[in-house]
């Protein structure tokens, strides 16, 4: 079945470093990518989506690109802040399915220091 | 938007007794999906509902568990006879048709069966 498989953590950064947390998926079909993420104490919140190869997801410095030939979507930001710090979930909603399923990846923490 | 909002926030109880968690989705939102989180993994999918079908449901939701959404609007999960391996965070999340690849995330129900 489909799956999600991304680096573990915890990834600790100084503040302003460049951060890269990877993703690859297994996947039939054409599914939809996104990155969620989760601050302490807080729900899931979309963070950024790709619907089909070569599109980049962007939003608050973050950015992911669906590379199909990679099977990949790894999200990139130049420089974390302190408030970046969070645990960040790679996940694929089924291609062809009648529901948005979302199959996550185990999560990522980044802990980002002054 | 006052968001989705779950409840209890935690709830532990003994081995073989009965749980029910409540969910109030985003008032205009159709779409309402249950997912199950344990320690270090990524959230994994129960069921969907599209108003007040319940439209699938994994395979991971064994016969002691069931969801409702009587009206189309809150819904509920029981789990009927715990086991310690029901142990887990219970997340809500619901979408509209218009956007429905946008999950919104409650903060979760945190169960500890004793």
């Amino acid at each position: 079945g489909d799956s999600v498989t991304q680096m573990e953590g915890p990834v600790t950064l100084s503040e302003e470093a460049f951060l890269t947390i990877n993703c690859t998926y297994t996947a039939t079909g054409y599914p939809s990518l996104f990155w969620y993420v989760q601050y302490p104490g807080e729900g899931l919140q979309l963070l950024l989506k790709a619907t089909k190869a070569d599109d980049k997801g962007s939003n608050k410095g973050f950015e992911a690109t669906y590379r199909k030939e990679t099977t990949s979507f790894h999200l990139e930001k130049g420089s974390v802040q302190v408030s970046d710090s969070a645990v960040y979930f790679c996940a694929l909603s089924e291609w062809g399915g009648a529901t948005n399923k979302l199959i996550f990846g185990t999560g990522t923490l980044l802990a980002v220091q002054p | 938007d006052t968001g989705v909002s779950q409840n209890p926030r935690h709830k532990i109880t003994k081995r073989g007794q009965n749980v029910t968690f409540r969910c109030d989705p985003i008032s205009e939102h159709n779409r309402l999906y249950w997912y199950r989180q344990t320690l270090g993994q990524g959230p994994e999918f129960l069921t969907y509902f599209q108003n007040e079908a319940q439209l699938e449901k994994s395979r991971l939701l064994s016969d002691r568990f069931s969801a409702e959404r009587p009206k189309g609007s809150f819904s509920t999960l029981e789990i009927q006879r715990t086991e310690q391996g029901d142990s887990a965070m219970y997340l809500c999340a619901s979408s509209s048709v218009l956007n429905d690849e946008k999950l919104f995330f409650g903060s979760g129900t945190q169960l500890s069966v004793l």
